[in-house]
């Protein structure tokens, strides 16, 4: 059964840098997320994607954050300078039509 | 008014019982409600799902109920297995937002054997 893939599973990087988190969505879908969900609370969402173009943005996707779809597996999310409150695990989800969001493992990311 | 609020935090049931956990959301837009379930380190995984046009939603032992006037949901889980022991969320999405899903707190159900 296909399935959403995220790299790396854990990253520990220190406050101030840079990081990317790497996603490969199902193969067929067109539609893709990335959300959060800081250690014991709910899951938030980031930010959308869909035809090489970011399609929605939450509050919490500031100028820090971008995100890629360098080539035609891959999706990408740059964090830029890292701070502590960025600690969380980091899910991307895909879809293909309108509603069903399969989501990946996700990468726990550890800002120091 | 995009906010999706569950209940309760937590949840024990016996072997057998069913869990119920409910959801309540504002936003007249939200057409899309699906219920996911998450054991520890993993991802979210899609669950069971239901959009407003049906009242209820079986698959195996698992049962959303819609209420559309009341805007209230819920998840029932009938004959519940110590396998079942997992995080709950509900969520919901809006066509009007790209569909992003608007997630519950979640309910930490425990399955007492």
């Amino acid at each position: 059964e296909p399935e959403v893939t995220q790299t790396p599973s854990h990253q520990v990087t220190q406050m101030g840098q840079e990081v990317i988190l790497r996603c490969v969505p199902i193969s067929n879908h067109l539609y893709f997320y990335w959300y959060r969900q800081i250690l014991g609370q709910k899951v938030e969402f980031l930010v959308s994607f869909y035809n090489n173009e970011i399609s929605e943005k939450s509050e919490i996707f500031d100028d820090q954050f971008s995100v890629e779809r360098p080539d035609g597996s891959n999706f990408t999310l740059k964090i830029r300078s890292t701070k502590l409150e960025d600690s969380a695990m980091y899910f991307c989800a895909s879809k293909a039509g309108a509603y069903e969001q399969y989501f990946g493992p996700g990468t726990r990311l550890t800002v120091t | 008014q995009q906010q999706v609020k569950q209940s309760p935090q937590s949840l024990i049931v016996q072997k057998g019982g069913i869990s119920i956990i409910n959801c309540a959301y504002e936003n007249t837009a939200f057409d899309y409600f699906p219920w996911y379930q998450q054991f520890p380190g993993k991802g979210p995984a899609l669950l069971i799902a239901i959009r407003p046009d049906v009242s209820e939603k079986k698959e195996g032992r698992f049962t959303i109920s819609f209420n559309k006037s009341a805007k209230q949901f819920s998840l029932h889980i009938m004959d519940s297995q110590p396998g079942d022991s997992a995080t709950y969320f509900c969520a919901a999405s809006s066509p009007y937002s790209n569909y992003q899903l608007i997630w519950g707190a979640g309910t930490k159900l425990i399955i007492k054997p």
